[in-house]
């Protein structure tokens, strides 16, 4: 398996425009989780998936997030609009339940 | 969820055993404590995880006190690549949600 990917690696859009990341979990893993990391706040777990259905969102920041797991092998985090203070950068990962989650290599957003 | 206490930062020196320490006095029974690791610019990578007995596996070794409530990560020949920011997770009851601290920051000096 070639692991979580993510897509795009790098983004770079204007303020008010929509953005949309893009996670493959690996092959047979029920749970899936995007997470957001800053210098300032760390690692912050934004919402998370079992069997594609979202279990918890307390994490997103607000209405202009959301996430959606249509079936088991893809998934998105959506921002509309984008604005500066959502720049970082975010994770996508996967697990089995009681196993190691496994990390993407991440998607950096700039908004300017 | 139990929080986790970890010093902010260490230095080691390379080729030496690097001894990361992480405080879970608040563990319940049956959370494991979970080792990641975040080498810059790139995603967490899991080390090692356990829950009451010792742990080792290629990467490193896991220490789990008799009371559950500390444990130490164990890098028995630092290298250079070693330098990374450790994170010590206890996940939730469900045991999936992991909760990122602040971690330690290793740095490994040659």
């Amino acid at each position: 398996d070639a692991g979580v990917i993510q897509s795009p690696r790098h983004e770079v859009t204007e303020m008010g425009q929509e953005v949309t990341l893009r996670c493959k979990p690996i092959s047979g893993h029920d749970y899936l989780f995007w997470y957001r990391q800053t210098m300032m706040r760390g690692l912050e777990l934004l919402i998370y998936f079992n069997n594609n259905v979202p279990i918890d969102d307390s994490g997103m920041p607000e209405d202009r997030f959301s996430a959606k797991m249509p079936n088991a092998s893809f998934s998105t985090l959506k921002i509309q609009p984008s604005e500066p203070r959502d720049s970082a950068v975010y994770f996508c990962a996967s697990s089995s339940l009681g196993r190691e989650a496994f990390f993407g290599q991440g998607t950096r957003l700039t908004v300017v | 969820d139990a929080k986790t206490t970890q010093p902010p930062s260490m230095d080691c020196a390379e080729g030496r055993a690097a001894n990361l320490p992480c405080n879970h006095s608040t563990i319940s029974g049956n959370e494991y404590v979970y080792w990641y690791r975040q080498i810059h610019s790139q995603g967490p990578q899991y080390i090692i995880h356990g829950l009451k007995n010792n742990e080792t596996n290629e990467m490193a070794s896991l220490i789990i006190t008799e009371d559950r409530k500390s444990s130490t990560l164990i890098l028995p020949h630092a290298t250079l690549r070693d330098t990374a920011v450790y994170y010590c997770i206890v996940p939730n009851n469900a045991g999936n949600m992991l909760t990122f601290g602040g971690g330690t920051r290793l740095m490994v000096k040659p």
